[in-house]
């Protein structure tokens, strides 16, 4: 199954803001939106944003959703080193009748 | 406190099959649904299969799809991947996780470790 389409990677310096990016189609995040996901090294997956971009209870607000079409995007402001992680969106494609991930992009602060 | 405990995985060779567990404490099980999430080393996610909360709904990845099938005993609070042919691409680590209302993975577990090697 297609993927949602990710940048590998970003670096942003302590305390400045990065800004990631999902593009689906309207099948996935441009019908019902994307999941985002924060992997640290060594760990599971941790929920960062509902797909309707409201974040989980306990989840800074230095972190923010929004989707713009097909296109998703992750705002993390004030970067921390423990920002220092894997950023997975997830979409359910209602063609495929799947479920689909981006590749990935890993977010380093300099 | 929602915990999620994976087990049954470990090195299996090529063709065999292999039952993973995933058991569930802390929340209503039959409330949610499931998926199971897998993640080569070095590797990206990649979901495999959900099952809705009462079982009414299947859904596989095409990669497992025919070969792996995805149920849940809500009366045990544990969902089941049993996984048949495998292959050395069937390498990783498997994650359950839960999914509630449309939205999903609010809650994974520490994952399960299945590797494919003669």
């Amino acid at each position: 199954q297609a993927g949602l389409t990710q940048p590998p990677s970003v670096s942003k310096g302590l305390r400045q803001t990065a800004t990631l990016t999902c593009t689906g189609n309207d099948n996935n995040v441009g019908d019902l939106g994307a999941t985002w996901l924060q992997q640290r090294q060594g760990h599971p997956p941790k929920l960062l944003s509902y797909k309707n971009n409201d974040r989980p209870s306990g989840i800074s607000e230095r972190f923010s959703a929004s989707r713009s079409g097909s296109t998703a995007s992750l705002t993390i402001a004030g970067l921390q080193p423990e920002d220092e992680a894997d950023y997975y969106c997830s979409a359910w494609d209602r063609r495929l009748s799947a479920l689909v991930f981006g590749s990935g992009t890993k977010v380093t602060v300099l | 406190q929602v915990q999620l405990v994976e087990s049954g995985g470990g090195v299996v060779q090529p063709g065999r099959s292999l039952r993973l567990s995933c058991v569930a404490s802390g929340f209503t099980f039959s409330e949610y649904g499931m998926h199971w999430v897998r993640q080569a080393p070095g590797k990206g996610l990649e979901w495999v299969a959900v099952i809705w909360l009462d079982g009414s709904h299947i859904s596989y990845g095409n990669s497992v799809e025919g070969r792996f099938t995805i149920s849940k005993d809500n009366s045990k609070n544990t969902l089941y991947l049993v996984m048949d042919s495998l292959r050395a691409e069937d390498t990783a680590v498997y994650y359950c996780a839960t999914s509630k209302g449309g939205e999903d993975f609010d809650y994974w577990g520490q994952g399960t470790l299945v590797t494919v090697s003669s």
